[in-house]
């Protein structure tokens, strides 16, 4: 199983709503990863958790709250988003090692009215 | 820092033509390269790998070879398919304990009947 699965596939947030994104993993990697992607651009890495702890934080906005329960799943809590903020949020996961690859899940389209 | 430069294209062929992607790299040390595809409202997929020099990578008709000599990681493909039509993203990661995967802007290939 190589699957990275996302839910929901699609989410319309107001800007005073509080809303979470879920990724699920049960390839036994240890590393998982939050990625923002606007229209027509790279992904751009938000966090990154190794062993259930956070390793990485781009400078991401409070508002962006990630949280990894356990080793295969990682949660993003959205609270006060702003309309720049509506993107695809892709999930990725990988073993913890320099060469590996990370293996993506297929994105929770987000909109923020 | 690290950095990838990829021809942006669009890149517009008939079906059965022969595809290149051109993707140079800049890094410390010796990254692993990457090619991901991202076919239209999806996540990314791992197209091929290679994690040093001289090796090449292979995955559905699609090749690249890792040079170290000219810091290059080009796509190739012979009979491109309507099926193809994607973008296709050049990546590297660093090697030891660095997660971050380091992507170039991007190529839309559009391949017509």
């Amino acid at each position: 199983d190589t699957e990275v699965t996302q839910t929901p596939k699609h989410l319309v947030m107001g800007m005073t709503n509080k809303k979470s994104l879920k990724c699920e993993q049960h390839m036994g990697h240890r590393a998982m990863y939050w990625y923002k992607q606007k229209a027509k651009k790279p992904p751009e890495l938000m966090f990154v958790y190794s062993y259930e702890k956070l390793s990485i934080n781009e400078s991401v906005p409070s508002r962006f709250s990630p949280e990894c329960p356990n080793s295969s799943l990682l949660n993003l809590h959205l609270h006060a988003l702003q309309p720049e903020d509506s993107a695809l949020y892709l999930c990725a996961s990988s073993r913890v090692s320099g060469s590996d690859e990370q293996y993506f899940g297929p994105g929770t389209r987000l909109t923020v009215t | 820092g690290d950095s990838v430069t990829q021809m942006e294209g669009p890149v517009t062929l008939s079906e059965e033509a022969f595809l290149t992607i051109n993707c140079t790299y800049t890094a410390t040390g010796y990254p692993s390269l990457f090619w991901y595809v991202q076919y239209p409202g999806e996540g990314l997929q791992l197209l091929l790998k290679a994690t040093k020099a001289d090796d090449k990578g292979s995955n559905k008709g699609f090749e690249a070879t890792y040079r170290k000599e000219t810091t290059s990681f080009h796509l190739e493909k012979g009979s491109v398919q309507v099926s193809d039509s994607a973008v296709y993203f050049c990546a590297l990661r660093s090697g030891g304990s660095n997660y971050k995967l380091t992507f170039g802007k991007g190529t839309l290939l559009t391949v017509n009947p």
